[in-house]
């Protein structure tokens, strides 16, 4: 039973490259998010979708940051151009149905250092 | 300010005890309350989820409390195992929206 997917799991660039996280949600999920871990600040929300639109990206820092999800089976966060603040792990994860009261399932994250 | 506080920031345990992590929230108006179990390198995994009129919710040997009243949760561990070493996490929706908050995690340990 396959869950949610990310790739890469890790990725290592320099500044002022521009990054590509990819995420496939479990297959009959309708909503998928996406979230940024550090260590100071924890776990953060970034964006969702229901049935790939976009309703919330109030967490998304910067207009530097841009979630795309062109069908029902694939997400990209793009974060152009990259600064090393942006070092963290990113993930994905989708639920099934109303958001409220159902478990999002977590991807494995993609760990992202910017040098 | 919707805060998610969780305590202790870290515990150590001997294998076999049990524990008890809590989680205060002043998140209004309450939705729904999520502990969430995440191993070192992985994506978090959800332990159990309770809204306004659950107060208590199990989960094998985790067994998650709700008082909605005093806005606190506890997440009660029993028998612990070396597996149960990980970061939990409660996040706290409110209604009518996503806006889910997260507390900074509990970093449990349990030693042979």
């Amino acid at each position: 039973d396959a869950g949610v997917i990310q790739s890469p799991r890790h990725e290592v660039t320099e500044m002022g490259q521009e990054v590509t996280l990819r995420c496939k949600p479990i297959s009959g999920h309708d909503y998928l998010f996406w979230y940024r871990q550090t260590m100071m600040r924890g776990l953060e929300l970034l964006i969702y979708f229901n049935n790939n639109v976009p309703i919330d990206d109030s967490g998304m820092p910067e207009d530097r940051f841009s979630a795309k999800m062109p069908n029902a089976s694939f997400s990209t966060l793009k974060i152009q151009p990259s600064e090393p603040r942006d070092s963290a792990v990113y993930f994905c994860a989708s639920s099934f149905r109303s958001n409220s009261n159902q478990p999002q399932h977590f991807g494995d994250g993609t760990r992202l250092s910017i040098l | 300010k919707n805060q998610v506080e969780q305590s202790p920031q870290s515990l150590i345990i001997l294998e076999g005890k049990n524990c008890t992590l809590q989680c205060n929230y002043t998140v209004s108006p309450f939705s729904n309350l999520r502990w969430y179990k995440q191993d070192t390198g992985r994506g978090p995994v959800s332990l159990t989820i309770m809204t306004f009129s659950e107060n208590t919710k199990s989960n094998g040997r985790y067994t998650a409390t709700l008082d909605a009243d005093t806005k606190q949760s506890s997440l009660h561990i029993t028998a612990s195992q070396l597996s149960d070493s990980a970061s939990y996490i409660c996040v706290v929706s409110a209604y009518g929206n996503n806006d889910m908050r997260f507390g900074a995690g509990t970093r449990l340990t349990v030693k042979p």
